[in-house]
């Protein structure tokens, strides 16, 4: 998985408790995404990074915040989880910011009851 | 707003036919891209097609790429089990940002 890890990998949380994802990368590449995947809808982006501390909101952002501290790191949060985030969510890289693949870290599962 | 549209949903061939799986969308991209997703698995590159190509190849895949149909098609010759997966087209608009927009996917299933 091209040196992508996240963490983590499962989880089952309640709803209204905040919930932090972690995706670090080994490959020093300066674009992160995170995603979510449902049934029925692919992929959607719900944010994505262009650098340190530089982030923007994707298709799905509502309800979730990010933030890169580090070049490595780049965390998803969701506040106040809610049943409809209930989702696989795929952090992913990239080098450049066009013209380029992404590759994928694992994924997280997380199951909000 | 879904970009990409596939067709089928889902394909079930026999070991060694070609599989077919087809990817339209909306709006002009500078690429179109598929990846290949194993269940319980992240997504994996299988090839780029830029707006200015027509086809591409790599090993057993062949995508063509009609910008004036807006579509797309990956063919995957002499299928093998191993190639059971999900297909996701994927497309980066022109605004660029590599924000890519992904397909519903296409469910493969080879078998023996």
């Amino acid at each position: 998985d091209a040196g992508i890890t996240q963490s983590p990998r499962h989880k089952v949380t309640e709803t209204g408790t905040p919930v932090t994802l972690r995706c670090h990368q080994t490959e020093n590449h300066r674009y992160m995404y995170w995603y979510r995947q449902d049934p029925g809808h692919g992929l959607r982006l719900i944010h994505y990074s262009y650098g340190v501390k530089d982030t923007d909101k994707g298709e799905v952002s509502d309800g979730y915040s990010v933030s890169r501290s580090k070049t490595e790191d780049f965390l998803l949060t969701l506040e106040s989880a809610t049943s409809s985030q209930t989702s696989v969510y795929f952090c992913a890289i990239s080098e450049t910011t066009t013209q380029e693949t992404q590759y994928f870290g694992p994924g997280t599962r997380l199951l909000v009851l | 707003s879904q970009q990409g549209e596939e067709d089928p949903q889902a394909l079930s061939i026999q070991e060694g036919e070609n599989a077919t799986m087809n990817c339209s969308y909306k709006t002009s991209i500078n690429n179109l891209q598929w990846y290949r997703q194993n269940s319980g698995r992240g997504l994996v590159h299988l090839i780029l097609i830029r707006s200015n190509e027509r086809e591409k190849h790599s090993g057993r895949l062949r995508v063509t790429l009609d910008t004036s149909k807006k579509s797309s098609s990956l063919l995957i010759t002499a299928s093998r089990a191993a190639d059971t997966a999900s297909y996701f087209c994927a497309t980066e608009g022109i605004q660029g940002a590599q924000k890519l927009v992904f397909g519903q996917g296409t469910r493969l299933t080879i078998n023996p």
